[in-house]
């Protein structure tokens, strides 16, 4: 089974540019998540897709940050303008949903921004 | 959201037995509890999950409190591939509503070899 895909996994931008990161959820994947991770903390969920309908997005920087899932499958997140705290690695993950059983979710490899 | 605590760090000999504590004292009836672990440069893999029975698979075994307000995930051995940061997660089944898997800091798990 091919898992979580994202690209590209490294990218350098300067500040004020923009960029977009995509993932591909493993096929039949309900919800899909994108996770910041900063250097030495835990990843940080920023915005919960089930289909393509959005669970949570509380802590997204609605400023700045935008995501959007298209047909219920593939997904970009996208920063513009960056800042020099948006250097972190982004996850995205997902997950089948069975009903209400709960299930595991598989995560990417990651995207690592510096924003230099 | 019921929180979780972890010790920030722990260390164990190789092939020994780890057993990694997590409480949350805030546990609600439906919470489910999962733990996922962080491999260095890698993205959070699952570990395990359970409600209010023990559980047991490949990776490891999970320990539930009868009152559930602690937890604790088992290695029964240890080697140098479990070095890792080991999260431990509450999460409501679907339609419970908040249904986020929500991390916190985890504990980072040294392995002396």
């Amino acid at each position: 089974e091919a898992g979580v895909a994202q690209s590209p996994r490294y990218k350098i931008i300067e500040k004020r540019q923009s960029v977009a990161f995509w993932c591909n959820p493993i096929s039949g994947h309900a919800t899909l998540y994108w996770y910041q991770q900063i250097l030495g903390q835990g990843p940080k969920l920023l915005i919960q897709f089930q289909n393509n309908g959005v669970v949570d997005d509380s802590q997204l920087p609605k400023d700045r940050f935008s995501a959007e899932r298209l047909k219920g499958v593939d997904s970009t997140l996208k920063i513009q303008p960056a800042k020099l705290e948006d250097s972190a690695v982004y996850l995205c993950a997902s997950s089948p949903q069975q009903g209400w059983l709960d299930t595991e979710a598989f995560f990417g490899q990651g995207t690592r921004l510096t924003v230099v | 959201d019921a929180k979780t605590t972890q010790p920030n760090s722990m260390e164990s000999n190789e092939e020994e037995p780890v057993h990694l504590p997590c409480n949350h004292s805030t546990i609600s009836g439906t919470d489910y509890i999962h733990w996922y672990r962080q491999l260095p440069s890698q993205g959070p893999e699952y570990v395990i999950h359970g409600l209010t029975s023990n559980v047991n698979n490949r990776m490891a075994s999970l320990a539930i409190a009868e009152d559930r307000k602690s937890s604790t995930l088992i290695l029964h051995r240890a080697t140098l591939r479990d070095a890792a940061v080991y999260y431990c997660i509450l999460r409501p089944p679907w339609g419970f509503g908040n249904e986020k898997l929500t991390f916190g800091t985890g504990t980072r798990l040294t392995i002396i070899p």
